[in-house]
C-alpha cells in the first residue's frame, strides 16, 4: 500500500532564506507521481510542483524545486528565498499508476516564515 | 479562468441530520474528487466521479454518497451525521486523461460542524 511520511510537524525559517521540507514515500508500483500542495489558513489546497517516477531531472517551478532521490524514496521540497506569504501547511502526496486516481497525503509540515 | 468552487463555505448541522455539499469543477475538467480533512486524521480520499459515474471510493461508510451531474458538477451527501464527521471537505477536479501527472486542483472547501 502506498504511504507518505512527513516527519517535520513544524519548521521555522527567516525571510529570504531557503528551507527544505522532507517527504519520504513507500510504494511497490514502479510508476507513480509525487505532488506538493500548500494549504494556507483559508483551507484551499494550492498545487505547487509535480515529479514523476520516471522523470530524469528534478522538477522546478519558480522558487520551488523538488529534490527527488528515487533510491531513497524521498521527494523533498525546497523553497528558495522564503517570503512571509509562504507561511502555511505543506503536504506531500502520491498517486500510483494503479491507484484509481486517488491522492494519498502525508500529515503535513507547518512552515512559519519570520521577518 | 475560474477555479474549483464549493458551497456552502460553512455548514452547521446536528447529529442525525443530513448534509449536502456542492462542487463545481474547473471548466473542461470532467473528473471530481472528494476528500475529508478531519483534525488528527489528515486528508483522506472519499470519492471519485468521472463522466457521471462513481469510479472509486475510499474507506468510508455508505452514508457518504454523492453524484455527478451532466455539467460535471458534483454533490456530496452525508446522511445520519455523526460528531466525527466534523471536518473540512475538499473537492478537487482534473482532466480525465488518467495519467500519473494529471494534477488535481482543489477548491476552498466546506467546513462542516456537527453538533
Amino acid at each position: 500500500a502506498q504511504k507518505i511520511t512527513q516527519t517535520q510537524p513544524g519548521m521555522f525559517v527567516q525571510e529570504k532564506e531557503a528551507v527544505t521540507l522532507d517527504c519520504t514515500y513507500d510504494t511497490s508500483d514502479p510508476s507513480y507521481g509525487l505532488f506538493w500542495y500548500k494549504q494556507p489558513s483559508s483551507g484551499e489546497m494550492i498545487f505547487l510542483i509535480y515529479q514523476g517516477s520516471y522523470d530524469q531531472q528534478n522538477a522546478t517551478e519558480g522558487r520551488y524545486s523538488l529534490n527527488f532521490q528515487k533510491a531513497r524514496k524521498s521527494a523533498n521540497l525546497v523553497i528558495s528565498a522564503s517570503q512571509l506569504g509562504d507561511s502555511a501547511m505543506y503536504f506531500c502526496a502520491m498517486r500510483e499508476d494503479t491507484g484509481f486516481q486517488k491522492l494519498v497525503f502525508g500529515t503535513g509540515t507547518r512552515l512559519l516564515v519570520s521577518p | 479562468e475560474a477555479g474549483v468552487t464549493q458551497s456552502p463555505t460553512h455548514l452547521i448541522k446536528t447529529r442525525g441530520q443530513q448534509a449536502t455539499l456542492r462542487c463545481s469543477p474547473i471548466s473542461g475538467h470532467t473528473s471530481v474528487y472528494w476528500y475529508q480533512q478531519a483534525l488528527g486524521l489528515g486528508l483522506q480520499f472519499l470519492l471519485w466521479y468521472d463522466e457521471g459515474e462513481e469510479r472509486n471510493r475510499g474507506n468510508f461508510p455508505p452514508r457518504f454518497s454523492g453524484r455527478q451531474f451532466p455539467n460535471y458538477s458534483s454533490e456530496l451527501n452525508v446522511n445520519a451525521l455523526e460528531l466525527e464527521d466534523s471536518a473540512l471537505y475538499l473537492c478537487a477536479s482534473s482532466l480525465e486523461l488518467r495519467e500519473i501527472q494529471e494534477t488535481q486542483y482543489f477548491g476552498p472547501g466546506t467546513r462542516l460542524l456537527v453538533l
